[in-house]
């Protein structure tokens, strides 16, 4: 079967703290991964992408680290702020012909305590 | 820029009625996705438009859904004779090509 899971339902943190949420995936043959934010009565917004030839990447506040051999993905949020509460939900992007097709995991919620 | 379009916000129908959802891609794009999240999940891919054509609607239930993307207009998601299992938030996105950018959703609720 293929899919895209994450470790933690929830996660709490500490304001200024950093965040560090997880994903497993299953299907190696992915081209690329992507994080994406989801706050409350909201669509997903995107956050960070990597390509699955990359093992990091960074972006303002937030890094993302592939692990291939485990199927690894996180997402790490330093200094966490209040405005970080939301769903993350990390996703897989397997790229056919014309379009992209997005296969997103059941989500981790995040919440940052002042 | 105007993003992505969706109406209704809140969607009400009794079991049996049908719902219509709209979703105004952004300027520029051809490319039109359909998404269902139930409470407390993640998006399941539902149907790919482009204009005037249905790329791929794998994700779609076989009966009682149907999208479309006409040359003028937004796209539809129309569900007949709506079950309460039909319940859940609707996300649209667009893409120009690659990028998917999200809508607010619309809400269904049957009742």
């Amino acid at each position: 079967g293929e899919s895209v899971g994450l470790h933690l339902p929830t996660l709490s943190v500490q304001e200024g703290d950093n965040s560090i949420i997880n994903c497993a995936y299953s299907n190696s043959a992915s081209d690329y991964f992507i994080w994406y934010k989801q706050e409350s009565g909201k669509g997903p917004q995107f956050i960070i992408d990597i390509r699955s030839n990359m093992d990091k990447r960074q972006g303002q506040r937030v890094t993302v680290l592939l692990n291939k051999t485990v199927k690894h993905l996180s997402l790490q949020i330093a200094a966490t702020q209040p405005g970080d509460s939301a769903v993350y939900f990390c996703a897989e992007n397997r790229m056919k012909t014309s379009y992209d097709k997005v296969i997103f995991g059941p989500g981790t919620s995040l919440s940052v305590i002042p | 820029n105007a993003g992505v379009m969706q109406n209704p916000r809140h969607l009400v129908r009794r079991r049996g009625q049908e719902a219509r959802l709209r979703c105004s891609p952004m300027k520029g794009h051809s490319h039109v996705y359909w998404y269902r999240q139930l409470p407390e999940e993640g998006l399941k891919f539902m149907v790919y438009l482009q204009k005037e054509n249905i790329i791929d609607e794998s994700g779609m239930p076989k009966e009682r859904f149907s999208a479309e993307f006409p040359k003028e207009g937004p796209s539809i998601l129309r569900i007949q004779q709506v079950v309460r299992g039909d319940s859940a938030a609707y996300f649209c996105a667009s893409s120009r090509q690659y990028e998917q950018y999200f809508g607010p959703g619309t809400r269904l609720t049957v009742t």
